[in-house]
């Protein structure tokens, strides 16, 4: 998971407020992913990004949740008028473009941001 | 739907022994299956991966053995170190476009090591 970097670590928020995290994947990584991982459970797929499109977010709640990945700067995640259910470990992952090599090949995770809401 | 389970939540292991983890899935299309090991307050980190042409794919200390026929995948750890102590989890690929990674995990398997 070297190389994927995700920004904040941990983060605080009140009900109400809104949640932005942030995921910069690893050099030459045109894919992005966001997973969710709640309290003793694996980790749930969110959505899938490449550059300025959202390719799939079949996992993101309809509400209240948005993400992106523009041109230049790295994705965001972002959680308007947190609720304590949305306190987990938000997982940002990326992947090559479709022209690498098909070895070696695969998605790799970056550390978390910690959100809680209190 | 499809999903990814782990046969046992917890496994307990004398340090040097050899430790089994088993993962079941329910999706016979699946071709891509990864294993990763994520400590607590860090992320998932591969360990290793197999895709559905083979059955068996070995790296350092760890080994993959992918049984289509029965769903079952495990990950075998030879002469497991207290560093080896860390939650497991199997995930399957649902994804079915070359390099498209929407994943599925299982609950995971926590691993403890004896010393």
């Amino acid at each position: 998971n070297a190389g994927v970097m995700q920004n904040p670590r941990h983060l605080v928020r009140r009900r109400g407020q809104e949640a932005r995290l942030r995921c910069s994947p690893m050099k030459g990584h045109s894919h992005v992913y966001w997973y969710r991982q709640l309290p003793e459970e694996g980790l749930k797929f969110m959505v899938y990004l490449q550059k300025e499109n959202i390719i799939d977010e079949s996992g993101m709640p309809k509400e209240r949740f948005s993400a992106e990945f523009p041109k230049e700067g790295p994705s965001i995640l972002r959680i308007q008028q947190v609720v304590r259910g949305d306190s987990a470990a938000y997982f940002c992952a990326s992947s090559p473009p479709l022209d690498s090599s098909y070895s070696g090949n695969t998605i790799y995770f970056g550390e978390g941001s910690w959100l809680t809401v209190v | 739907g499809e999903s990814v389970g782990l046969h046992l939540p917890t496994l307990s292991v004398q340090e040097g022994d050899n430790s089994i983890i088993n993962c079941a899935y329910s999706n016979s299309a699946s071709d891509y299956f990864i294993w990763y090991k994520q400590e607590s307050g860090k992320g998932p980190q591969f360990i290793i991966d197999i895709r559905s042409n083979m059955d068996k794919r070995q790296g350092q200390r760890v080994t993959v053995l992918l049984n289509k026929t029965v769903k079952h995948l495990s990950l075998q750890i030879a002469a497991t170190q207290p560093g080896d102590s860390a939650v497991y989890f199997c995930a399957e690929n649902f994804s079915h476009y070359f390099n498209d990674y929407k994943l599925s995990f299982g609950a995971g398997t926590t691993v403890t090591v004896r010393a």
